[in-house]
């Protein structure tokens, strides 16, 4: 059973640029979340998706970044018009659609991580 | 909110040596606890998960960790470390309400074993 995949792995885009990262989810597996690493922290929660729906995007940057995950194919982070302070490590999480939050352990893909020249 | 702590940004420790690695969380709410590992360039795997019960929880790899309610204190600890534990390790919480793990982390341990 193949783990979450993220492609690519590595991804370098000039300023003002289109970042397109794509997460597969782990089979069986409908529920997604996209973290953020930036150099030196930890992860920040950007957004939450289930099949065709946004659930929770608190944590996303408001302007230049949206989310989907259609209901065929993989999950896509799309940042618009890069600046260099979007350079970070990028991973996908996913779960299970189970009613209990306990049951819902995330798995992490291996991350795409952007840089911005 | 929730916000976690992690106290120690580096820990160096030598093989087969004993290692704690500390983790602080504020929340206004109950919330679930965990400790992941994130080997270079690779992902977060779990090592352990606190949700209920027994406040001492057993991990892969020989890790354990204590819950302290009153201190507000998941630390993660080791009795003998290896070579390949070197890693970072994140601690974070999710607040138990709604139907998913929303994850706060810590901003991480980097955890370097020496021969």
């Amino acid at each position: 059973n193949a783990g979450v995949m993220q492609n690519p792995r590595h991804l370098v885009r000039r300023r003002g640029q289109e970042a397109r990262l794509r997460c597969s989810p782990m089979k069986g597996h409908s529920h997604v979340y996209w973290y953020r690493q930036l150099p030196e922290e930890g992860l920040k929660f950007m957004v939450y998706l289930q099949k065709e729906n946004i659930i929770d995007e608190s944590g996303m940057p408001k302007e230049r970044f949206s989310a989907e995950f259609p209901k065929e194919g993989p999950s896509i982070l799309r940042i618009q018009q890069v600046v260099r302070g979007d350079s970070a490590a990028y991973f996908c999480a996913s779960s299970e659609a189970a009613r209990e939050a306990r049951s819902n352990e995330q798995f992490f893909g291996p991350g795409t991580r952007l840089t911005v020249l | 909110a929730q916000s976690v702590t992690q106290l120690d940004s580096q820990v160096p420790v030598f093989e087969e040596a004993p290692v704690e690695l500390r983790c602080n969380y504020s929340s206004s709410v109950s919330v679930y606890l965990f400790w992941y590992v994130q080997y270079p360039n690779q992902g977060l795997q779990l090592l352990l998960k606190y949700l209920s019960g027994s406040t001492l929880v057993k991990g892969i790899n020989g890790f354990e960790a204590e819950f302290n309610k009153s201190q507000t204190s998941f630390h993660l600890r080791k009795p003998s470390v290896h070579i390949s534990d070197t890693a970072e390790y994140f601690c974070a919480v999710s607040p138990l309400s709604g139907g998913y793990n929303k994850l706060i982390f810590g901003a991480g341990t980097r955890l370097a074993v020496h021969p």
